[in-house]
């Protein structure tokens, strides 16, 4: 069975930092592209960052890009999230996923909550 | 980027009736070498994650029950519950895997009455 379980979020203040990890299982991690997406409270979802299989390349929207970093380790089955200079509109549920390229995003996370808020 | 446009933003139906809702891109999503439409449909229900319905704009993931019925192809595709039960309460989101940034549409809630 396919699992994917957050962790690392919370509440942080402007300016700051924080490191989401994802722990995957049930499939061999190293085969799949893996992305984050979020979603703000009350509203819709919104992709943030992807990475390829190898790790060699990764893709961001542009509102990231420069202040989070995708990355993962394929030999603990564990993807990441570096978030930099956060800010209030950062504030969102973040979902690990499998993204399996030719069909869209297959499996999810529970989530993980990230507030920035002084 | 392709911007996606959800139609309606919210319906409200009756238990066995069915629902058609829409969704247009900004550009044709079809890759001409595989002819395929690269589109999902994805159901959210309240406090939950959200759950791959229809991949290529009409595959349905396994699982999914044959009453969710995706079609359409370019840039109009419609997702169509043919007979909707009290379970299928949730926001549908479509999606483009066409190209980054990967994009969602806004949303359609389902109310049932």
């Amino acid at each position: 069975e396919v699992q994917l379980v957050e962790s690392g979020g919370g509440l942080v203040q402007p300016g700051r930092s924080l490191k989401l990890s994802c722990a995957a299982s049930g499939f061999t991690f190293s085969n799949y592209y893996m992305a984050w997406v979020r979603q703000a409270p009350t509203k819709g979802l919104e992709w943030v960052a992807s990475i390829t299989n190898s790790g060699g390349s990764t893709y961001y929207r542009d509102s990231v890009k420069g202040r989070f970093t995708i990355s993962r380790d394929n030999a603990k089955s564990t993807l990441y999230l570096q978030m930099d200079s956060l800010r209030s509109e950062d504030t969102a549920t973040y979902y690990c996923t499998r993204d399996d390229v030719y069909y869209g995003f297959a499996y999810w996370g529970q989530g993980t909550l990230v507030t920035v808020s002084s | 980027d392709i911007v996606m446009t959800q139609t309606p933003s919210s319906q409200a139906v009756s238990a066995g009736e069915k629902v058609t809702m829409s969704c247009k891109s900004s550009q044709s999503l079809l890759y001409n070498e595989n002819k395929k439409n690269y589109l999902a449909w994805y159901q959210q229900k309240p406090g939950q994650s959200p759950k791959l319905l229809i991949y290529w704009a009409s595959t349905r993931e396994s699982g999914v029950p044959d009453r969710f019925i995706g079609s359409g192809s370019g840039t109009d595709f419609t997702l169509t519950i043919s007979s909707v039960q009290a379970e299928d309460l949730a926001v549908y989101y479509c999606q483009q895997y066409y190209n980054f940034p990967l994009t969602f549409g806004s949303g359609t809630k389902l109310e049932i009455k």
